[in-house]
């Protein structure tokens, strides 16, 4: 089944270094998300990029896809402790409105 | 947050009694749906309803009953669960599901989430 999977699992940053996060999927999407969920709540809906776009940005959030790679990947610039969080892609198959989420990478910034 | 309220937030239930967990979003919305999160799982859609009709079952077991009165509230019956069901459970609801504009997707917004433990 399509799935996005995050790599790395899990990341320890000091606060003010950048980091990334990169997703991979199987099949063709529409478009590809990245949300964020702090410890035991809801997600959050970070960024939308549609599969004719290259790269977006919002704010410290910089997101990239590469369709014919079939990845994508989140950078977040000069981190803080408040962006500790676990941060997932989702992506929606070509003809379905399913949005099939990965397994995340746990980002942990250090003050 | 405050856009889509999830109660309750925690719940401990046995496997032989029923309870519902309530979702509700005013955001004006019409599509809605029911997810399960489990430890080092992915987010499993479990239920998606699109103006108030039930658009995706994803082979969730009998024993988990959606029930969708109109485009703000959603609810998740619960009867005979097991302890593998403990979980936390997410509502989410987006402006439109996408299938009749050509699946153009929509972000989701979340609930806090009910955290469920089945003993």
């Amino acid at each position: 089944s399509q799935q996005g999977e995050e790599d790395p699992q899990a990341l320890s940053i000091q606060e003010g270094e950048n980091a990334t996060m990169n997703c991979s999927y199987k099949t063709s999407i529409n478009n590809l998300q990245w949300y964020r969920q702090n410890s035991g709540r809801g997600l959050v809906h970070l960024i939308l990029i549609r599969s004719n776009e290259r790269e977006k940005h919002s704010g410290r959030l910089r997101v990239t896809l590469d369709t014919s790679k079939k990845s994508s990947s989140l950078l977040i610039t000069a981190s803080r402790a408040a962006d500790t969080a676990s941060y997932f892609c989702a992506t929606d198959a070509r003809n379905t409105d399913k949005l099939i989420f990965g397994t995340g990478t746990r980002l942990q910034v250090f003050p | 947050e405050t856009g889509v309220t999830q109660t309750p937030r925690h719940l401990v239930m046995g496997m032989t009694n029923k309870k519902s967990l309530k979702c509700e979003q005013h955001l004006g919305h019409n599509a809605m749906y029911w997810y399960k999160q489990s430890a080092k799982k992915p987010l499993e859609l479990m239920f998606v309803y699109n103006f108030k009709e039930q658009t995706e079952n994803n082979s969730v077991p009998s024993r988990f009953s959606p029930e969708c009165p109109n485009s703000s509230h959603l609810f998740l019956h619960l009867h005979t669960l097991q302890p593998e069901d403990s979980a936390l459970y997410l509502c989410a609801s987006s402006q439109d599901t996408g299938r009749e504009k050509h699946y153009i997707s929509y972000e989701q917004y979340f609930g806090p989430g009910t955290r469920l433990t089945v003993t």
